[in-house]
């Protein structure tokens, strides 16, 4: 079965850029994964942010976007802030179905 | 503004189905490009796809491997609402449990959530 890999933590300095990326135990993440990330808060159901790759979510600030990088997609956040501080998953559809990564804990310090 | 409410018991007993239900509002149940699709999550197995139902002239469902054979997810038309629901629970179905939509249009993903409910399988 297919696993979807994150790292799975990461930290970066407030005002910095960090990418956080999402890739495939087989094979490589193309735009016909429609990869979409999401941010969660302890206690709170997952927040959308980007999806089909590259596209932000409403509401969402400029400082996050998503791409293609080598085999993988990613998400990169540029000067990043505290309240930044959260677990982030990807998501990919494959076989008519969705799947997980295993989400990244990113802290801000 | 799409709005899913969720609504169902907290507690499960082992080898017991899990019964949870999500109401829409803001969208038509019958839509043509969305799929209503229920999630879980636990400490244990993270975050997992369970299955998801759409209509396409006709209602269809797909499922995870995971779980395929104990679980239906099935609209009630009359009232707007998905259902699911999951047999031969043990505790390693214990988790918060989520509805959401995808709403296609050739792209795939969640842009609406349900608030979460904690199923705890327990005797």
């Amino acid at each position: 079965q297919t696993v979807v890999t994150q790292e799975p933590s990461f930290s970066v300095s407030p005002g910095g850029t960090v990418t956080l990326t999402c890739g495939l135990s087989s094979g490589s993440v193309s735009t016909s994964y429609h990869p979409s990330w999401y941010q969660q808060t302890p206690g709170q159901a997952p927040r959308t942010l980007i999806y089909s790759t590259n596209t932000r979510s409403s509401g969402v600030p400029e400082r996050f976007s998503g791409s293609i990088l080598g085999n993988k997609a990613a998400l990169t956040i540029t000067g990043a802030q505290a309240d930044d501080e959260s677990h982030y998953y990807c998501v990919l559809y494959m076989g008519g179905g969705f799947v997980f990564g295993g989400g990244t804990k990113l802290t801000v310090l | 503004q799409v709005q899913l409410q969720q609504s169902g018991p907290g507690l499960v007993k082992p080898s017991q189905t899990l019964s949870l239900s999500c109401a829409i509002s803001g969208d038509d149940i019958f839509s043509n490009s969305a799929a209503w699709n229920w999630i879980r999550q636990s400490p244990s197995r993270g975050l997992e796809w369970l299955g998801r139902t759409y209509y396409r002239a006709k209602w269809y469902d797909d499922y995870a491997v995971s779980v395929k054979g104990r679980i239906t997810i099935s609209p009630d038309t009359s009232k707007s609402q998905i259902s699911l629901q999951l047999n031969s629970v043990t505790p390693e179905d214990t988790a918060v449990y989520y509805c959401a939509r995808d709403p296609g249009y050739w792209q795939h993903f969640f842009d609406y959530w349900g608030q979460g409910t904690l199923v705890t399988v327990s005797s």
